[in-house]
């Protein structure tokens, strides 16, 4: 069975500072990956997804990720933090079944960003 | 387009009493997931249907959990009866099957049970 670990639960950065969370995935081939995005009180919004080709995917707000086979890494990255960044951010794999692509989670990241 | 819609936004219940949560997934998109988030175990997926079927309850926590998709636009996920330890939010998301799989996901439901 696929799994996330996202080994920062907690990470504080000061605005204009550059972000990196970290994402380590377990599947056995090359899995769906994804990073979203949840303000307190909402659900959770799409940042980036990768599912094949170039290995850096961009994303909406300035989010970029890496995907690294060899490390079997996913990691979001931000060369410039804004306050409006803090929230929580979770890692995903996909795994499709044929009919859905189901999504397994990691614990998530809280990010406090520091004026 | 609206987004995925739940309903209600915040339901307070007494032990016991049956709970049931709404979801209207975004119109054209044929695959529906029920999770549950809470501090302790995070996101977990509960169920999830393609095409108005169930595919995959294994993640459903027992009996006391239901959940139906009667046509494209509504699904339901009943508890009864609730307990405590059901308190938590419940997230609604629905995707496409083909294509990119990306999952859009509704604002949650955040359950009390007392």
């Amino acid at each position: 069975a696929q799994s996330v670990t996202q080994p920062d639960i907690h990470i504080t950065v000061s605005e204009g500072a550059s972000l990196e969370l970290r994402c380590n995935y377990s599947y056995g081939a090359t899995p769906y990956l994804f990073w979203y995005v949840q303000s307190p009180g909402q659900g959770l919004q799409l940042l980036l997804k990768y599912f094949s080709g170039d290995t850096l995917v961009q994303g909406i707000k300035g989010f970029e990720a890496e995907f690294k086979r060899s490390q079997s890494s996913f990691n979001l990255r931000k060369p410039s933090v804004h306050w409006s960044d803090a929230a929580e951010y979770f890692c995903a794999v996909g795994v499709p079944d044929g009919t859905a692509s189901k999504l397994t989670f990691g614990t998530g990241t809280r990010l406090q960003v520091t004026l | 387009d609206a987004g995925v819609i739940q309903s209600p936004r915040h339901e307070v219940t007494e032990m016991g009493q049956e709970v049931t949560l709404r979801c209207k997934p975004i119109s054209g998109h044929n695959s529906l997931f029920w999770y549950r988030q809470t501090m302790m175990r995070g996101l977990e997926l509960l169920i999830y249907f393609n095409n108005n079927v169930p595919i995959d309850d294994s993640g459903m926590p027992e009996d006391r959990f239901s959940a139906k998709m009667p046509n494209a636009s509504f699904s339901t996920l009943k508890i009864q009866p609730s307990e405590p330890r059901d308190s938590a939010v419940y997230f609604c998301a629905s995707s496409l099957t083909r294509g990119n799989h990306e999952q859009y996901f509704g604002p949650g439901t955040r359950l009390t049970v007392t």
